[in-house]
């Protein structure tokens, strides 16, 4: 399975800040997925980060609040821009597995923010 | 419309018995892949078990067994021999497209084991 580390694991940040989430693999994969966990609630697809291209964001999410970065096929980072205390979530990176295996697909530790 | 649904919000089970956790889906793909994920307290995701909507056989991995019901839109999972260590939340997750890697997630069912 492919091991993803993500940084910082937790922030408590102030309104109007931003913050860059970063996510590591220890493999080369195509590609990378934020997702976007509210309290109490269920995982939201934000974006899909491909290498060498703009990541395309889902329904809701726009590119001003939630840029991304995908400089290498192991490396992505999330920035949560102008945050306010609605943002605060766990942000979660998910990658596919070794040899893009469909049945596979596995996530990150997440990053808990706050957002006071 | 709900593209994974999962009607229990929490569930009690004592430990070393058996729970099954509901979940039902829609699509109308007929290449698709069913996730069965954990979430304990820390947050981290955990992967545990996958089931093709090709797969002839219901897929098993240790404790946890999946009861795909296809012609019903339903994959239950089961875990056996409950453990303490197994209380968190537990997420049914679908993938409509298989090159796409996108999972719907649904809402999400508390479990917790009673010593």
């Amino acid at each position: 399975s492919a091991v993803i580390s993500q940084k910082p694991s937790r922030d408590i940040c102030q309104r109007g800040t931003s913050l860059t989430i970063q996510c590591q693999v220890d493999s080369q994969v195509t590609m990378m997925f934020w997702y976007r966990q509210q309290p109490g609630q269920s995982l939201t697809l934000i974006a899909t980060a491909n290498q060498g291209s703009e990541a395309t964001y889902e329904s809701g999410f726009v590119i001003d609040k939630f840029p991304i970065s995908r400089p290498n096929l192991t490396f992505s980072t999330l920035t949560v821009s102008n945050m306010s205390p609605e943002d605060s979530s766990i942000y979660l990176c998910s990658v596919e597995g070794a040899s893009r295996s469909y049945n596979e697909q596995f996530f990150g530790p997440g990053t808990r923010l706050t957002v006071l | 419309a709900q593209k994974i649904t999962q009607t229990q919000p929490g569930m009690f089970v004592q430990e070393k018995e058996a729970v099954t956790l509901d979940c039902t889906y829609d699509t109308s793909d007929p290449s698709y892949g069913l996730f069965w994920y954990k979430q304990p307290s820390s947050g981290e995701m955990i992967f545990l078990i996958y089931q093709g909507s090709y797969d002839q056989q219901n897929a098993t991995e240790g404790r946890y067994s999946l009861n795909f019901q296809k012609a019903r839109k339903s994959a239950n999972l089961v875990i056996s021999a409950s453990q303490l260590g197994d209380s968190a939340m537990y997420f049914c997750a679908m993938r409509e497209d298989l090159n796409d890697y996108k999972l719907s997630f649904g809402a999400g069912t508390t479990v917790t084991v009673r010593a």
